[in-house]
């Protein structure tokens, strides 16, 4: 199975401050990498797939990039209700994995 | 607009068997285009994808290794729709379970159900 490792597993910013989180694979996995938010009680929602697509919706604040094991996303300017847990996910091959998650708090 | 409606119990005795249903709307649950997921959350392990179904001239199914000796998924084209069936569970099968749209152009989990919470006890 292709191990998904997020960090930092926890950041705590600012309304306005640029945030990146990093997803690394255990193996390659190409550009077959999507990141998803997650507020609690709530189900995941996907923001980028392969990388650095944006899923319709989703404002372009939010941009991804990497490719092979190394991956990142980022917020440009984080906004209040970017404030969630973000969890990076692989579908190169199965079983489909997902990192731990990075949850996004206020400082 | 494609939404998943989920249904099933929120409380399962040890041995039994868990299953739970995802009714599909704006969608087709043979679309040669998706797969139908079943995914669960919990504290402990976090995310983890239980397989998916898909028709692609016939129905395939892929399960996970660490369940697939327990599950079953059961599409149902009269009713558009795809269940869950996990049996002999363990108060370790507790968690938050998620039905999903795997989109085939994305390869991505784009559709989301609301989500069942599942506790396994006696």
């Amino acid at each position: 199975d292709i191990q998904m490792t997020q960090s930092p597993s926890s950041l705590s910013a600012s309304v306005g401050d640029r945030v990146t989180i990093t997803c690394r694979a255990s193996q390659t996995i190409s550009n077959y990498l999507n990141w998803y938010q997650q507020k609690p009680g709530k189900a995941p929602k996907l923001l980028i797939y392969a990388t650095s697509n944006l899923q319709s919706g989703v404002p372009s604040r939010f941009s991804g990039s990497g490719s092979g094991t190394d991956f990142t996303l980022t917020i440009s300017s984080l906004q209040r209700e970017d404030f969630a847990t973000y969890s990076c996910q692989q579908s190169y091959n199965t079983p489909l994995t997902f990192g731990g998650g990075t949850k996004v708090e206020i400082k | 607009q494609v939404q998943l409606q989920q249904s099933g119990p929120g409380l399962v005795k040890p041995s039994q068997t868990l299953s739970l249903t995802c009714v599909i709307s704006g969608d087709s649950v043979s679309s040669n285009s998706a797969a139908w997921a079943w995914i669960r959350q919990s504290p402990s392990r976090g995310l983890e994808c239980l397989g998916r179904t898909f028709y692609r001239s016939q129905w395939y199914n892929d399960y996970a290794v660490f369940v697939e000796s327990r599950i079953t998924f059961i599409p149902d084209t009269s009713k558009n729709q795809f269940s869950l069936q996990l049996n002999s569970v363990t108060p370790e099968d507790t968690a938050v379970y998620y039905c999903a749209r795997d989109e085939a152009t994305a390869m991505a989990f784009d559709i989301w159900g609301q989500g069942t919470m599942v506790v396994v006890s006696s």
